[in-house]
């Protein structure tokens, strides 16, 4: 049980165009999903904090009209990256909190973003 | 605000040899914490975690970790490598106040000799 899938794993994009990456909890429900950023050979940073049918809770400094969060249902969040630049482009990783109240988080495969 | 560092970027060890990867946090109380590890373009995978009880905790893998809360530590341990543990090794540390966020260290990059 607890797996986070992600969706695409790869893709690539021209600059300008926007970009949506899915998280989906396939085995349970989360009502909290966290969306970390990692560029290459670097740690992951959170971006932001999703919660199920609220507004997402952005960390300083990340645009929250360049990356729209919806956690629209207990088993799907969705990133977009709005007119995606090639300094978006980067490891894009979801993470959902543990419905059985362990602490942990279940993560997802990533998804890589490569903006041309 | 929690922070973790793990003071080694890089670290090569010789197969069947044993390791120690060293994770340092700061928090004001007793934090959640982690270790995962990453294969190359994969996700995170979770080893081990410790949230209060025994302070050597055992994982995934034949990894163990031992929380010492007067070093502010949570080193790695495993003793004997494996060419598959090659990996890229984060700690992190989750805040008890605030859901399950959690902070990651900069991560280790394990290379293992044949």
């Amino acid at each position: 049980g607890a797996v986070v899938s992600q969706h695409p794993s790869w893709v690539i994009c021209k600059s300008g165009t926007s970009v949506k990456i899915e998280c989906r909890s396939l085995d349970f429900q989360a009502t909290t999903m966290f969306w970390y950023r990692q560029f290459p050979k670097q740690s992951l940073m959170l971006m932001a904090t999703s919660n199920e049918g609220s507004k997402a809770t952005y960390e300083q400094g990340v645009e929250k009209d360049k990356f729209l969060i919806n956690h629209a249902s207990l088993t799907l969040s969705t990133l977009t990256v709005t007119s995606a630049h090639p300094e978006d482009s980067s490891f894009y990783i979801c993470s959902a909190d543990s419905p059985w109240a362990t602490g942990e988080l279940f993560f997802g495969e990533g998804s890589r973003l490569t903006v041309l | 605000a929690q922070s973790v560092t793990q003071p080694d970027i890089h670290i090569t060890v010789s197969e069947g040899a044993s390791l120690e990867l060293r994770c340092n946090y700061s928090y004001g109380a007793t934090p959640y914490l982690f270790w995962y590890v990453q294969s190359p373009g994969q996700g995170l995978q979770l080893l081990l975690k410790y949230f209060s009880g025994d302070t050597l905790v055992q994982g995934i893998k034949g990894f163990e970790a031992e929380f010492k809360r007067s070093q502010s530590s949570f080193n790695l341990r495993k003793p004997s490598v494996h060419w598959s543990d090659a990996a890229e090794y984060f700690c992190a540390v989750g805040a008890r106040n605030a859901g399950n966020m959690l902070t990651f260290g900069g991560g280790t990059r394990l290379m293992v000799k044949p």
